[in-house]
């Protein structure tokens, strides 16, 4: 059974804080890597796939980095705002799971103003 | 921009009851899942399915099943509900690459009394 574990659970942080988070998955059969954010009352809005070893990507003050060999991925939010309140999932999917995303738990985020 | 719609965004129905959880993408992809996500335990995958009338089991497909009779609608069927399936339900599709992320729906939280 393919196992991914986010840490932690839950974060409460300051506004302007910077925060980073951890995915853990299988480093064997990777395939790609996908980050999501989903806001209360919203659905789930990917932010990063990552397929190569070492990646990093950025969109705006969110970024990720992608270490495959070891099986994990750190996501950075740098200047924490209110409006980064949000549970971020990550999922796996390897090479020989023909599109079955497994994803972690989650962590989920609280700003507070 | 892709839209995937869910038919309800709550729901509440009886033990016993027949549940139908629709899903509609506007995208023409071929690939569609149903996820369910509790507390805790990130999103598990129900069922999915990569082509009209074509579906496979997820992780947990034990009383459920789906329907896809045309490209752009993917049912969720709980044949006869019961409480422990009490959730929220997220729809999802993509055109299948690893590289493209999942599009969601908006999630059904179904509560069963």
């Amino acid at each position: 059974i393919l196992n991914v574990e986010q840490s932690p659970q839950s974060l409460h942080v300051q506004e302007g804080d910077s925060t980073n988070f951890t995915c853990s998955f299988p480093s064997s059969n990777f395939y790609a890597l996908h980050w999501y954010r989903w806001e209360t009352a919203k659905s789930p809005e990917a932010l990063f796939v990552m397929t190569l070893n070492g990646d990093e990507k950025k969109k705006g003050r969110i970024s990720a980095t992608l270490n495959t060999k070891e099986g994990y991925s750190y996501l950075y939010i740098k200047g924490s705002q209110p409006e980064d309140s949000a549970t971020y999932l990550c999922a796996f999917l390897g090479s020989s799971n023909t599109g079955k995303l497994i994803f972690g738990q989650g962590t989920t985020l609280q700003v507070k103003p | 921009d892709v839209k995937v719609t869910q038919s309800s965004r709550y729901l509440v129905k009886r033990t016993g009851e027949k549940v139908f959880l629709e899903c509609v993408q506007d995208m023409d992809h071929e690939n569609m899942f149903w996820y369910r996500q509790d507390p805790g335990l990130g999103l598990r995958l129900i069922y999915f399915s990569y082509d009209v009338k074509m579906k496979e089991k997820g992780d947990i497909p034990e009383g459920y099943s789906v329907s896809r009779e045309k490209k752009e609608r993917f049912s969720l069927i709980l044949e006869s509900a019961s409480t422990n399936q009490t959730s929220m339900y997220l729809c999802a599709s993509v055109v299948f690459s690893g590289n493209s992320p999942l599009h969601f729906g908006n999630g059904t939280r179904l509560t069963v009394t």
